[in-house]
């Protein structure tokens, strides 16, 4: 049982345009989501988070949006450029017993075209 | 050194190898976690080792072998492995469970 999907295996977007990545999750006691960027021959790195309080956080180029009720969050790129042509893990957590450890999806590899 | 730090990154071994992986972690974390990559999977969670106690084994085979001495390095003791064991195995740490981890490169292993 999947608990964190990312339906889409690979995206191409043309540099400078908006990369958006999907996530969905069904465990609705996680409370707490992650986005990991992972480059070949090196492991993930983590990039940004968000609070179930919130619906929205920005970091630079960066923005990571949260819809409870449809357990969706998407990450926003804006402008893509060719440096982060990459794998991107969604993570997800919860604050209860069981579910204090991160749980994954099964990443998106990112293009950016130049 | 900083980080966290595997070896080998890359690893052939026969089904009747034994071999170890190494994570070392020089962030004075005390949580530290083996995961999974395989091809079209999500990261799986293979082992949880907090204040250097297992605290978490997801139904790993027993050919499978963690061990962690102490709070800065975690084993992975590798036997009799099969084909399909073959994938990415990554090391992470953090500080608490709550914390954001920091993962190692990895070890690409091969089971021939």
């Amino acid at each position: 049982d999947q608990q964190v999907k990312q339906n889409s295996p690979s995206l191409s977007v043309q540099e400078g345009r908006i990369s958006i990545l999907n996530c969905d999750y069904t465990n609705s006691m996680f409370d707490y989501f992650l986005w990991y960027k992972k480059y070949p021959a090196e492991g993930p790195t983590f990039l940004i988070s968000i609070s179930s309080i919130k619906d929205k956080n920005e970091d630079g180029r960066f923005t990571v949006f949260l819809n409870k009720s449809a357990k969706h969050l998407s990450l926003h790129i804006v402008p893509s450029q060719p440096g982060d042509s990459a794998v991107y893990f969604c993570a997800a957590r919860g604050s209860n017993f069981g579910n204090e450890k991160l749980t994954f999806g099964t990443g998106t590899r990112l293009t950016i075209i130049p | 050194e900083t980080g966290v730090t595997q070896t080998p990154r890359h690893l052939v071994m026969g089904m009747t190898n034994k071999k170890s992986l190494k994570c070392e972690q020089h962030l004075g974390h005390n949580a530290m976690y083996w995961y999974k990559q395989s091809a079209k999977k999500p990261l799986e969670l293979m082992f949880v080792y907090s204040l250097e106690e297992r605290v978490e084994n997801n139904s790993v085979p027993s050919r499978f072998s963690p061990e962690c001495p102490n709070s800065s390095h975690l084993f992975l003791h590798l036997h009799t492995l099969q084909p399909e064991d073959s994938a990415l195995y990554l090391c992470a740490s953090s500080q608490g469970y709550r914390d954001s981890y920091t993962f190692g490169s990895g070890t690409r292993l091969t089971v021939v």
